[in-house]
């Protein structure tokens, strides 16, 4: 059973418009609401977080939004560019997981010039 | 300049042998985490340590071993008994406000 859906699976989106991903999750116990942002080759790097007592946060270009009572959270990337073309990768941590995560499937996004 | 360092970067392996994936850390993390990453499944946890020489298995455990006989090191070794370890293995540490931070991962394929 996956604990974290994520959705799409991939994303085109043109050079200055906005990127938009989606994640469900089915237990409430979790606490923590990372997205992560993956380069081929490279390891995963913490791109912005969240925790359920906060509707939205905002850090540049990247909000989350979150919606407790749908169990769903989402990233937003304001004015994409090319070097955003990269893998993204929701978690969430919490309830029986304690400390550790819980990742997406991860959705590929390509910024196109 | 350090973070989590893994190496090596590519290895190949023959079946049957056994291989040790080296994962060192100069951030002082408690926890430190093995993870395989597959095409389309995201990162899946195999092995975890809160502490020097604990480690609890992670949902895929089978087939992979690791040790914790010092803070700054996580190796972990892929056995014959996995089946399938041609992957993406990622390391990482975790932080004081509980986020993660990873290595460079390194790609183990099997020939």
């Amino acid at each position: 059973q996956q604990q974290v859906k994520q959705s799409p699976q991939s994303l085109i989106v043109q050079k200055g418009g906005i990127s938009i991903i989606n994640c469900a999750y089915e237990n409430t116990a979790f606490d923590y609401f990372p997205w992560y942002q993956q380069f081929p080759g490279k390891g995963p790097a913490l791109l912005i977080a969240i925790r359920p007592d906060v509707s939205e946060k905002k850090e540049g270009r990247f909000t989350i939004s979150f919606n407790k009572s749908a169990k769903q959270f989402s990233l937003h990337i304001m004015d994409s560019q090319p070097g955003d073309s990269a893998t993204y990768f929701c978690a969430a941590r919490g309830g029986n997981y304690g400390q550790n995560f819980v990742f997406g499937p991860g959705t590929r996004l390509s910024v196109l010039p | 300049d350090g973070g989590i360092t893994q190496s090596p970067k590519y290895l190949f392996r023959k079946e049957g042998q056994n291989v040790t994936l080296s994962c060192e850390q100069n951030l002082n993390h408690d926890a430190m985490y093995w993870y395989r990453q597959d095409p389309g499944q995201g990162l899946r946890l195999i092995y975890y340590s809160q502490i020097v020489n604990d480690f609890q298995k992670g949902d895929i455990a089978e087939g992979y071993s690791v040790s914790r006989e010092k803070k700054e090191s996580f190796p972990l070794t892929v056995t014959s008994a996995q089946k399938n370890p041609t992957a993406f293995y990622l390391c990482a540490g975790q932080g004081m406000a509980g986020e993660l931070f990873f290595g460079e991962g390194s790609r183990l394929t099997v020939l």
